[in-house]
């Protein structure tokens, strides 16, 4: 079964800091990959997602990620966070073909104002 | 808003009661998922339903019983829980094709006395 990894699971960091959250997968197959954001009380909202083609996506909110095929790896990033951006992310994969939702366990960031 | 819509949004019941969560969604997905979260953790997978035929049921208690009447509702039907299943329940949906993300309901925040 495929796994993924986000490390440094609490950020805190101040307003206007780059983020960067990590995101690794152990699957050898094809994969769509996705973030997510849970906002405080709030449902989980797409941030962005990759199928194929340009390996650096942009999402809502100024949120980019980067695919690295060749290191397995889907890391997330801001270059100016707002107290706004105070959430859980989580990383997600599926394999191509299935319908299984895999998350990484999530990185809780809080930013200072 | 979410897309997806769930209710009730908040239930307490004690561990005899029988209830049942409901979700629906009006964006022609085939298929629907239910999905356990427990608090500061990643969505936990529960059931998949595609084309309204449960495919996926990832070893559930059978005290959770789910039911999808037609493609825009899913039900979860609950009997004598246990109070470690105290939780928030998410309902989401998408296209069949892998390569399309699950949009998420608000979840019910599910209390057992």
């Amino acid at each position: 079964a495929q796994s993924v990894s986000q490390h440094n699971h609490h950020v805190i960091l101040s307003e206007a800091a780059s983020l960067e959250l990590g995101c690794n997968y152990s699957y050898g197959g094809t994969v769509n990959l996705f973030w997510y954001v849970q906002y405080p009380g709030q449902h989980l909202q797409l941030l962005l997602k990759y199928f194929s083609g340009d390996p650096l996506v942009k999402g809502i909110k100024g949120f980019e990620a980067e695919f690295i095929k060749s290191k397995f790896s889907f890391n997330l990033r801001k270059p100016s966070v707002q107290w706004s951006d105070t959430a859980e992310y989580f990383c997600a994969v599926i394999p191509l073909g299935n319908n299984r939702l895999a998350f990484g366990k999530g990185n809780q960031v809080v930013v200072i104002p | 808003d979410t897309e997806v819509t769930q209710t009730p949004k908040h239930l307490v019941m004690g561990m005899t009661n029988k209830k049942s969560l409901k979700c629906e969604q009006h964006m022609g997905h085939r298929a629907m998922y239910w999905y356990k979260q427990k608090a500061k953790k990643p969505p936990e997978l529960m059931f998949v339903y595609s084309y309204e035929k449960l495919s996926i049921n990832e070893s559930v208690p059978s005290r959770f019983s789910p039911e999808c009447p037609n493609s825009s509702l899913l039900n979860l039907h609950l009997h004598a829980l246990q109070p470690e299943d105290s939780a928030l329940y998410l309902c989401a949906s998408s296209q069949l094709s892998g390569d399309q993300p699950q949009h998420f309901g608000d979840g019910t925040r599910l209390s057992i006395l």
